[in-house]
């Protein structure tokens, strides 16, 4: 089982829609949770942290819950500009892994918004 | 401010070769990384730094070698090129590696070991 899975899409989308996508992580010692973008042939570029009481920025909107091991992104009135693949990203804990950051990176998702 | 800087853009190696590819970045940040980029795969790390004089390995760091002299470079470096290492590689710095440090990436090196 990979460490973090996502459904690689694509999410092909007309714009204006909302849509969501879903991460689920294996290791219950993961302590903090991003998702970052990364546009074609580009480096990923954070997006947004996920706390666990939910957290929003303008039309992304990003879930977790620690008990099911799963992170969500909500994107609502989708824009042409948001077509991109989304990389969900875990941390485990700084002690865990002996210092530094060990960040597990999901697959990502392709979104394709559509005129 | 440049951020996160790396070279070349592109590279050919044949089976065998040596390079290294350079990372720097002027945020005068502690934690550098390197990664590797491949289809289905994800991003996964190589090696990482907490600070100047210190390295680790990652998840996959057969192959790579890595040091750092100054907190603004981290190079990598590629003793025996193998088909295998056809990648893209991304290094990134982070303040100070904590858990809730954003990380920057540079633009990445797409390298083809033929």
């Amino acid at each position: 089982r990979k460490e973090v899975e996502q459904d690689p899409g694509p999410f092909n989308v007309p714009e204006g829609a909302t849509v969501a996508f879903n991460c689920t992580y294996s290791n219950s010692a993961s302590q903090s949770f991003f998702w970052y973008r990364q546009d074609c042939r580009k480096e990923p570029k954070l997006l947004m942290s996920v706390y666990s009481s939910g957290n929003e920025d303008g039309r992304f909107t990003a879930q977790l819950n620690r008990a099911s091991q799963y992170i969500s992104l909500l994107i609502r009135d989708s824009k042409l500009s948001d077509s991109a693949t989304y990389l969900c990203v875990v941390n485990l804990d700084y002690w865990l892994t002996g210092g530094g950051n060990k960040l597990t990176f999901g697959t990502g998702t392709q979104l394709k918004v559509e005129l | 401010n440049a951020g996160v800087t790396q070279t070349p853009k592109f590279q050919v190696l044949k089976t065998g070769q040596s390079m290294t590819l350079q990372c720097a970045q002027d945020m005068n940040h502690e934690y550098m990384s390197w990664y590797r980029q491949d289809p289905g795969m994800g991003l996964r790390l190589i090696h990482y730094s907490v600070g100047a004089g210190i390295t680790d390995q990652g998840e996959v760091p057969n192959g790579y070698n890595v040091s750092r002299s100054t907190t603004e470079d981290f190079p990598l470096r590629l003793l025996s090129a193998a088909p295998s290492q056809t990648s893209v590689y991304f290094c990134a710095s982070s303040s100070s590696g904590g858990l809730r440090d954003t990380q920057y990436f540079g633009p990445g090196t797409r390298l083809t070991v033929l």
